[in-house]
């Protein structure tokens, strides 16, 4: 069974540019969350998908953005980036949505490096 | 709103004694736990969980948790630490309900020297 998949791993960007990155949730997973994680700040939650609705969200300005498709794989947005934004974007899926269980299951992540 | 703690930084110990692991959380209401861990260049794997029952819980790799409803803690610990435990650990909390989310610690680095 293929677990979470996350395309790009690596990318650069410039400031004020927006980058998009895509996440694959293991098969039958109807729920995506995704995490930002920084040496100084930890995993920070960015927002949970749930049968395409957003269900949660964390406390990122609304330069993040996100959406889930019908086939429940997800993307998020970073729009004017900031060198602030540089980070691994981890994104987790779970059969339900997270918190029902716990068990998330984590991509590899994609490094996003903002110059 | 839940939060957790990790006060450590980095433990580090040595090949075949004890590990511990320190977490405490905040949180209203009945708390769901759990630890990951994550290895350099990985995402995070699930190691174990409390949502309700025994105090100690049991997960992957020789690794067990104590809930400690007084202390509001959950430490993780295994009797003997291998080398290849060496990795960054986290604890994490959601509250009982639907659609909460699952805040993580700030992670602490495990050193285990030969």
């Amino acid at each position: 069974k293929a677990g979470v998949t996350q395309t790009p791993r690596y990318l650069i960007k410039t400031r004020g540019q927006q980058v998009t990155l895509s996440c694959s949730p293991i098969s039958g997973h109807r729920s995506v969350s995704w995490y930002q994680q920084t040496p100084g700040q930890g995993l920070q939650f960015l927002f949970e998908y749930f049968s395409e609705t957003q269900r949660n969200k964390g406390n990122f300005p609304g330069r993040f953005s996100g959406r889930q498709f019908s086939n429940s794989r997800s993307e998020m947005n970073v729009s004017t980036l900031e060198l602030g934004d540089s980070a691994l974007y981890l994104c987790a899926s779970s059969l339900f949505a997270g918190s029902d269980t716990g068990e998330l299951f984590f991509g590899e992540g994609s490094r996003l490096t903002v110059l | 709103a839940q939060s957790v703690a990790q006060p450590e930084d980095q433990v580090n110990v040595a090949e075949g004694n004890p590990l511990t692991v320190k977490c405490t959380y905040s949180v209203s209401g009945n708390p769901y736990l759990f630890w990951y861990v994550q290895y350099p260049n990985r995402g995070l794997q699930f190691l174990l969980k409390y949502i309700t029952g025994d105090n100690l819980v049991k997960g992957s790799y020789g690794f067990e948790a104590e809930f400690n409803k007084s202390q509001t803690s959950f430490h993780l610990k295994k009797p003997s630490a291998l080398v290849s435990d060496s990795a960054l650990y986290f604890c994490a909390v959601t509250r009982v309900g639907g659609f909460q989310k699952l805040v993580f610690g700030t992670g602490t680095r495990l050193l285990v020297s030969p």
